[in-house]
């Protein structure tokens, strides 16, 4: 059965600190996507990365890097020099081929203090 | 372009009570999710719609629960009887066919069951 594990469910940082939200996941399929996405204070939940499987290689976007290693079933999330504006919660969600929905973590809230 | 909208925002009503949710999706996408947030449960999917083919209605609670969607746009979510269980925000996704490409949801529907 598929799993998503993200363990920390609260961090809170500095301002201007790095941070890494880490994301395990299980799956049977050796075809599959993980995504990540994004819940602010106002509820919707925003798209942020979609990797399949067969990409191991790690993307950066601004402030935002991703990390995917399939030897840890790993797919970590690092946000460098953080801003009040990061404060959410964070989903990590993984969809296997065959499945029609996403499976969610239960999410990691994020508090950056200025 | 427009994004996925969602009404009503939110929707008290009384044990017993029928309750509709509506979602309109991207223009062009033909895959349309319905999720469920609580506080206890987490994300939790509820069915799914891919242009004409039959719904997958795997994580749908209970018989009470029910939804169409019209002409491969907009979708309804029925919940019959409603119950106090069933307070969480329903939350409406949509996207292009492929498995594989991400998700884009609304903002929510968030039911209080008095």
């Amino acid at each position: 059965a598929q799993k998503v594990t993200q363990a920390q469910t609260e961090i809170s940082v500095v301002e201007k600190e790095d941070v890494t939200l880490d994301c395990v996941y299980e799956t049977r399929d050796t075809t599959y996507y993980l995504f990540w996405y994004k819940q602010p204070p106002s509820g919707e939940l925003v798209f942020l990365i979609r990797r399949n499987s067969f990409d191991e290689q790690n993307e950066i976007s601004g402030r935002y890097s991703w990390n995917f290693q399939k030897s840890t079933s790993s797919f970590n999330f690092t946000i460098t020099a953080s801003q009040v504006v990061d404060s959410a919660v964070y989903f990590c969600a993984l969809r296997e081929t065959g499945a029609n929905n996403l499976f969610f973590g239960t999410g990691t809230r994020l508090t950056v203090i200025p | 372009g427009a994004g996925v909208s969602q009404s009503p925002s939110n929707k008290v009503t009384e044990k017993g009570k029928d309750v509709e949710l509506r979602c309109d999706p991207i223009s062009g996408h033909t895959a349309l999710y319905w999720y469920r947030q609580s506080l206890g449960q987490g994300l939790e999917f509820l069915i799914y719609f891919q242009g004409n083919s039959a719904p997958d209605k795997s994580g749908l609670p209970s018989d009470r629960f029910s939804a169409e969607r019209t002409g491969g746009s907009v979708s309804t979510l029925t919940i019959q009887r409603t119950q106090q269980e069933d307070s969480a925000v329903y939350l409406c996704a949509s996207s292009l066919a492929d498995r594989g490409r991400e998700q884009f949801f609304g903002p929510g529907t968030r039911l209080t069951v008095l």
